[in-house]
């Protein structure tokens, strides 16, 4: 069972260029979402979708967009990188939606942007 | 604007000592409230979490002590141990967002 998977582990990117971050889950969970980590500052929501064709912004989405055409991909979109955007970023899913079930997250791509 | 403060953020304890991390919050709408552990690399993992109804969860060494008046939450590790050395997040939930706090890194040396 692969559970959460994300793509690349590790990404660098020049200012102004655009790029897909990869994300997938197996476990036919409605709910999947977007963090960003930065030190000091935990893990922050970007956009969140409760089931395919649904989607939704989070606490800091300027710069990110996504899309959930199926129940298993939720890809977030870099249209204009930016140094700002520097980060590791995790994607989670969860079973149920406004629930109280455990989310599962990714192991985590590092975009360093330049 | 932080909706979940945590505090500290960081945390040395030695083996065996106790380890107690804090989380207040303000919007009263929030609903349940899981702790997440994360190792270096890795993605965060459920550790324990508890619904507003309840004062108090353990479960082996961790608990929850959770003060609804106060609007504060903590985890206590007892015992702590070396492998318990991480990032700690307190999170809350409201509705279909899950919001997470700055992170405790918890050093426990032997």
């Amino acid at each position: 069972n692969a559970g959460v998977t994300q793509t690349p582990k590790f990404q660098v990117l020049k200012t102004g260029q655009s790029m897909t971050l990869q994300c997938a889950q197996d476990m036919n969970h409605e709910y999947m979402s977007w963090y960003r980590q930065d030190p000091g500052m935990g893990l922050r929501l970007i956009h969140y979708s409760v089931g395919a064709g649904i989607t939704d912004q989070g606490e800091v989405p300027n710069g990110y967009n996504v899309s959930r055409s199926t129940t298993e991909d939720f890809p977030l979109r870099l249209l204009s990188a930016a140094p700002s955007q520097t980060s590791v970023y995790f994607c989670a899913s969860k079973r149920g939606v406004g629930k109280n079930t455990e989310a599962f997250f990714g192991q985590g791509t590092r975009l360093t942007v330049v | 604007q932080q909706q979940v403060k945590q505090s500290p953020q960081s945390l040395i304890v030695q083996k065996g000592g106790i380890s107690i991390i804090n989380c207040a919050y303000e919007n009263t709408a929030f609903d349940y409230f899981p702790w997440y552990q994360q190792f270096p690399g890795k993605g965060p993992a459920l550790l324990i979490a508890i619904r507003p109804d309840v004062s108090e969860k353990k479960e082996g060494r961790f608990t929850i002590s959770f003060n609804k008046s106060a609007k504060q939450f903590s985890l206590h590790i007892m015992d702590s141990q070396p492998g318990d050395s991480a990032t700690y997040f307190c999170a809350a939930r409201t509705t279909d967002k899950l919001i997470f706090g700055t992170g405790t890194r918890l050093q426990v040396f032997p």
